[in-house]
């Protein structure tokens, strides 16, 4: 049974709008989440990360939203851009084991 | 600083033969996953180390077995492989800030 899911496979947004990637999860343990990006014929590179104590982080243009309550996370980039254009894997962690959603593909449309 | 190095980064098998593939990291870290990346399945954790000499099971570790002999090398190894093995393995490795710093994968196919 997945741990971290999430539920959209694909998402095509326009340049310069933002980008909400959705990411929900069902281990109240995990203490902390990452957001993964992976290009074609790449490892995964970590983007950016949120403790369980927090409900928001932000890097730049990548912030990530934590709703504890509801088991929620999301990524919003903003504003998009085609370099942007990859696939997105969430990830909780517990005891130093990352799981991971099964990836949202994002086309960034100039 | 190379980070996560694997090899092979392509290889085919036939059913019932044996391989290794090697993970080697540079960056001193303790901890070192196995990961296969199916399509809608993400990346699911074979097996992990959490330091020299040491091996865990992760989601999926049947037919897989694995060896931390030193700490900056960690081995998986399919004994006889089927073509449920067909996938992408990533390596990865942690030290406990800012998530694991994975490998550029390898391409397994079973045929």
């Amino acid at each position: 049974d997945q741990q971290v899911k999430q539920n959209s496979p694909s998402l095509s947004v326009q340049e310069g709008r933002i980008s909400i990637l959705n990411c929900d999860y069902t281990n109240s343990m995990f203490d902390y989440f990452l957001w993964y990006k992976k290009y074609p014929a790449e490892g995964p590179t970590f983007l950016i990360s949120i403790s369980s104590i927090k409900d928001k982080n932000e890097d730049g243009r990548f912030t990530v939203f934590l709703n504890k309550s509801a088991k929620h996370l999301s990524l919003h980039i903003v504003p998009s851009q085609p370099g942007d254009s990859a696939v997105y894997f969430c990830a909780g962690n517990n005891f130093n084991k990352f799981y991971f959603g099964s990836g949202t593909k994002l086309n960034v449309k100039p | 600083n190379a980070g996560v190095t694997q090899t092979p980064k392509f290889r085919v098998l036939k059913t019932g033969q044996s391989m290794t593939l090697l993970c080697a990291q540079d960056m001193n870290h303790e901890y070192m996953y196995w990961y296969r990346q199916d399509p809608g399945m993400g990346l699911r954790l074979i097996h992990y180390s959490v330091g020299e000499g040491t091996t865990a099971k992760g989601e999926v570790p049947d037919g897989y077995n694995v060896s931390r002999l030193k700490k900056q090398n960690f081995l998986l190894g399919l004994e006889s492989a089927a073509p449920s093995q067909t996938s992408v393995y990533f390596c990865a490795s942690f030290q406990g800030n800012y998530g694991y710093t994975f490998g550029s994968g390898t391409r397994l196919t079973v045929v």
